[in-house]
Order: C-alpha cells, then structure tokens, then sequence
C-alpha cells in the first residue's frame, strides 16, 4: 500500500530548541511538497522540490527553517530555534510530476 | 495574485441530504483536486480533476476549466462525511503552471445523524 510517510506524527518541544521532521515519499514519485497547516492561514506551501532539486522556498521563512532531500526516499524540515508561533500541522505531499498528488498524515508540532 | 476561493465556509446536513460545493479559481488549471480531511486530520484524495466529470460512489465532481469552477456533489451524506473539504489547485500564472497546489480555505461539512 503506497503512502507518504512522516514521522514524527507528534512533537512536544521548548521554544528555541531544532526541531527535525522527516518525510518518505512514494516511491517513484519525483516530487517533493511540505505544507504548514493553522487555523489562521489553512493550508500554505513552505517549500517544494523536484528530482531533489528545490524549486520554490519562498513560503519558508528562511532565517530558521531549512528543507532538504538528502536521497530520493527522503525530504527533512528543520527548525532552528523553533518558535512558538511554529506551532502547527506540517504536512509531506509527493506526487510525478504536476499530476496528482498525495499528503502524509502529517506532524503535529508545539512549541511550548 | 493567485486565487482559490471556496464556497460555502460551512455547511449543515441531516443524513440522507445531498450537498453542492464550490470551488472557483483565478487562472487557468493545469491540476485540480479534492481532498476531504477527516476529523483526525488526515487528508484524503477524493479526485484529481482538471477538466470533465468523475464519480466514485456518491461522491461526483466536475471541472469546468474554461469557466474557472469545479463543483463537488455529495449524495445521501453520511455522518462520516463530516470534515473539512478543500479544493487545491495548480495554476497556470503568466502563462507557466509551477507544479504547486494552492488550497482553498475549505467547506467545514457536519452531517448530524
């Protein structure tokens, strides 16, 4: 059963401490998306890759959060320092190509 | 700027009742879907539609591209289709699809028994 795995589903830390959440796409699939959900702003898109490359950062804020692909069965987000405005449900999406694509179950972070 | 707007904000059912919601986009589509998420967060794909009509049980959909809406048609609702239903599109913008969703604010759907 094909799924994009997060892990992990929950995470409980202090403000000012990193925070690393961990995405296993699809296999096969070449496209890479990391959502934040809140109540405030629904669903934004952080950042997105393609064949591991990045294309579009630029609903990170960039000053502490960072997104990697360090192989293709596998997309990192860190926070460093993590704030408590972070505080939200962080979502991995990938699909192939511009076709569809499929979310993780997500991870729940508070910064306390 | 690029738009997806969502119509209604909520909705309130009986069970049995059919429903209509509405999703109207700023651009032209090159992707578009309908996720439903449940009340334990998670998001499930309901349809990839970018043009024309699909239907997987009760649930329909269709795209009408040239018009910039998509409509999803729910019949005979059940309690457990209450959740958040989002529409996400790719957009082509200035003549180039980035190959990213932008969601829609989402029709909050509770169906009482």
């Amino acid at each position: 059963d094909a799924r994009v795995t997060q892990t992990p589903r929950h995470k409980v830390t202090e403000m000012g401490q990193e925070v690393t959440m961990r995405c296993q796409p699809i296999l096969g699939h070449n496209t890479v998306f990391w959502y934040r959900q809140t109540m405030m702003q629904g669903l934004e898109l952080l950042a997105y890759f393609r064949n591991r490359a990045p294309l579009d950062d630029s609903g990170m804020p960039k000053d502490r959060f960072s997104a990697e692909m360090p192989d293709a069965t596998l997309a990192t987000l860190k926070i460093q320092p993590s704030e408590p405005r972070d505080s939200a449900v962080y979502f991995c999406a990938s699909g192939l190509g511009r076709t569809e694509a499929f979310f993780g179950q997500g991870t729940r972070l508070t910064v306390v | 700027g690029i738009q997806v707007e969502q119509s209604p904000p909520d909705l309130i059912l009986q069970e049995g009742a059919n429903s209509t919601l509405r999703c109207n986009f700023s651009d032209s589509v090159n992707n578009l879907q309908w996720f439903h998420q449940n009340p334990w967060g998670q998001l499930i794909n309901l349809f990839y539609i970018p043009s024309g009509t699909k239907q997987n049980g009760r649930l329909s959909a269709t795209t009408v591209a040239t018009e910039r809406y998509s409509l999803l048609y729910i019949s005979s609702s059940q309690t457990t289709d209450s959740g958040v239903y989002f529409c996400a599109v790719d957009l082509y913008a200035g003549g180039t699809s980035y190959g990213k969703l932008t969601f829609g604010q989402g029709t909050i759907l509770t169906v009482h028994p």
